[in-house]
């Protein structure tokens, strides 16, 4: 019964590939959130969606895609990956836009080699 | 923009100890203000929070106090565990804005 679950949990691959995490909510929420944390634990939000649109979009290579084929999922999809993209994707939602609670999912470790 | 800053990591304690997280804020308006706490290998759970100023969240022994004249929010608890060990995150939702800013983490160790 989790509550916001992504895959896959490790993701290790080579430079240049393209890959993909998946992230799904079973909480009705309307709000989808992407984080990157980095090897010193800094959490910085990369992008959001609400109701499938998108509404932040930070300062992010446009390697990076996300995409929203319903409310429950936001998927992110990564071109030509790079060293500097290993880190750990959090997924996140929250019940609407603004709303102060985000419930999280348990990361994916990607480490490009 | 929008900022929290918070003390440096790791903190080590011994069990029982008393425990402070020190976190700061900028922000324009008045912004929302929380604890996340993340254990190995898990996503950030929410801890507390706190709306408007003088509030005091409160969770699982943890306290914070949002103060807005020290723009600060830090992080206590009387007596911690071994089982308190994880990263502490302070974090801000400004009133009309539509994303958590997080700080940059307190790793917490508690020896038993």
């Amino acid at each position: 019964d989790t509550a916001v679950s992504q895959t896959p949990k490790y993701l290790v691959t080579q430079m240049g590939n393209d890959k993909s995490i998946k992230c799904e909510q079973n909480l009705g929420h309307d709000t989808m959130y992407w984080y990157k944390q980095d090897s010193k634990k800094f959490l910085k939000i990369m992008f959001s969606y609400n109701n499938k649109e998108l509404i932040i979009n930070e300062t992010v290579p446009n390697r990076f895609s996300p995409k929203s084929p319903d409310k429950a999922h936001l998927n992110l999809h990564i071109n030509s990956l790079e060293l500097g993209d290993s880190a750990v994707y959090f997924c996140a939602s929250s019940r609407r836009q603004g709303d102060e609670k985000l419930f999280f999912g348990s990361g994916t470790q990607l480490s490009v080699l | 923009g929008d900022s929290v800053t918070q003390m440096e990591g790791p903190v080590t304690l011994s069990e029982e100890a008393f425990l402070t997280i020190n976190c700061t804020y900028t922000a324009t308006g008045y912004p929302s203000l929380f604890w996340y706490v993340q254990y190995p290998g898990e996503g950030l759970q929410l801890l507390l929070k706190a709306t408007k100023a003088d509030d005091k969240g409160s969770n699982k022994g943890f306290e914070a106090t949002y103060r807005k004249e020290t723009t600060s929010f830090h992080l206590e608890k009387g007596s911690v565990q071994v089982s308190d060990s994880a990263v502490y995150f302070c974090a801000l939702l400004n009133t009309g804005g539509f994303k958590t800013i997080f700080g940059a983490g307190t790793r917490l160790f508690v020896k038993a």
